[in-house]
């Protein structure tokens, strides 16, 4: 099985960044996601990592550490837009997606 | 394209009761899924296939059953509804289970069991 550990929730202000922890523990790893998920809605992809650094899209950006089994998202120039829940999963050596229980971050004007 | 279009919505039921939730892909994937979504626990992996007639078990497998006889649908299966069983369910498709095979989430279907 996996473990998977992430903030339950953070607040942030308008316009400022937000970094969102991701720890985990695997048997075998095939790559670590990051998904938004808007209350009462589907998650959607946001990023993905199977080798270790930064990967930046526009005004997010997500790192992975395969030694340390540890990624953050990093959110910049908060939008109102931005609040919702972000979820961490990790891919495992059967291929299996497992989720963390998600960060609630919420922007505050 | 619809993507991943899942049935119902919204369902209420009793205990002891069955019922199936339909979930339908229409991008020919080959790796389909089901998962239930509880408040502080994230989403938890009930089923998935990874081609037509090839199902297998996830984390949370008791009290439901699946079966993949197209690649288009994977239906979820209630034998006998519990209140345990009150969930969102998701069901969710990606081309493969590999590298960076990024699942498509249907809209959700919330289950109330009384």
């Amino acid at each position: 099985g996996q473990n998977i550990d992430q903030p339950t929730e953070m607040t942030a202000t308008e316009g400022a960044i937000v970094q969102i922890n991701c720890t985990y523990q695997t048997s075998g790893f095939n790559g670590l996601f990051w998904y938004q998920q808007h209350a009462g809605e589907a998650p959607t992809f946001l990023s993905y990592n199977v080798l270790d650094g930064l990967e930046e899209k526009g005004r997010f950006s997500s790192f992975l550490s395969r030694s340390k089994g540890y990624s953050y998202l990093l959110l910049k120039e908060l939008q109102m837009k931005d609040s919702a829940s972000y979820l961490c999963a990790v891919r495992d050596g059967d291929y299996k997606l497992s989720f963390g229980a998600g960060t609630t971050v919420t922007v505050r004007a | 394209n619809a993507g991943v279009t899942q049935t119902p919505k919204f369902q209420v039921l009793k205990t002891g009761q069955s019922m199936t939730l339909q979930c339908a892909q229409d991008m020919n994937h080959e790796y389909m899924s089901w998962y239930r979504q509880d408040p502080g626990m994230g989403l938890r992996l009930i089923h998935y296939s990874v081609g037509a007639g090839i199902t297998d078990q996830g984390e949370v497998p008791n009290g439901y059953n699946v079966s993949r006889s197209t690649t288009e649908d994977f239906p979820l299966r209630l034998l006998s509804a519990a209140p345990s069983q009150t969930s969102v369910y998701f069901c969710a498709s990606s081309y493969g289970v590999s590298g960076a095979n990024v699942l498509t989430f249907g809209a959700g279907s919330r289950l109330t069991v009384l």
